[in-house]
């Protein structure tokens, strides 16, 4: 099962940040936290991950918490091609990816 | 650099046949996992192999095997189809099986069962 919670869905205008939140609150030491998303009908794609520290990269903003029991993944300018399902995903190196139902954020004009 | 490639993008098969599905990794990726993503569900993990060893299998039958192959491309074949096997195969390649930076997934095989 996945070791995360996320909300079912959200909404952001366009231009606007979004704030995806996640919550893996029996996080272990040694599991990095990972975003994916998936636009319809294609396969996952690799965002951002970290262990402890923030991370930003061209992509988006990943913030986690002091305690790693939640993070948020910030999209600082939405565009409708951001429009897809987000999914956090906590896993130790060598792990398999254990995917939850995700976020399934809709970015509106 | 080419990306995971997936063939082919569809198929629709018959109740009781089997089926190849075939990936070809990212260059330089020795890692190969395979996943299946029922409609409006997440990817669910079957299985992984590493230079060419099955490394990790998740909670599927037997009927589901795998090969990788020298080049690490790799296939998943499904035998004795059923209804519930339609879903979208996703293939997934890493440098290494305990790189962390993750997976590089293909775009999938649709596959349909009727």
């Amino acid at each position: 099962d996945a070791k995360t919670t996320q909300p079912p869905s959200m909404d952001c205008a366009e231009g606007r940040a979004a704030n995806l939140p996640c919550n893996h609150s029996t996080i272990s030491g040694n599991e990095y936290v990972y975003w994916y998303r998936q636009i319809h009908s294609q396969g996952p794609q690799y965002i951002i991950h970290g262990l402890k520290n923030n991370e930003t990269n061209e992509m988006a903003s990943l913030i986690i918490t002091e305690d790693r029991k939640s993070s948020t993944l910030i999209l600082p300018h939405a565009t409708l091609r951001d429009t897809a399902v987000y999914y956090c995903i906590v896993r130790e190196d060598g792990q398999n990816f254990v995917f939850g139902p995700g976020t399934r954020l809709s970015v509106l004009p | 650099e080419t990306g995971v490639t997936q063939s082919p993008t569809h198929l629709i098969k018959t109740r009781g046949q089997q089926v190849t599905l075939r990936c070809s990794s990212q260059s330089g990726h020795n890692t190969v996992s395979w996943y299946q993503q029922a409609l409006g569900q997440g990817p669910q993990f079957i299985f992984q192999y590493y230079r060419e060893e099955e490394n990790g299998r998740g909670n599927f039958p037997p009927r589901f095997s795998g090969l990788q192959f020298p080049n690490y491309s790799s296939e998943l074949n499904v035998n004795a189809l059923e209804l519930d096997d339609s879903a979208l195969y996703l293939c997934a390649s890493s440098l290494n099986v305990g790189y962390h930076y993750g997976y590089t997934f293909g775009s999938g095989t649709r596959l349909t069962v009727v």
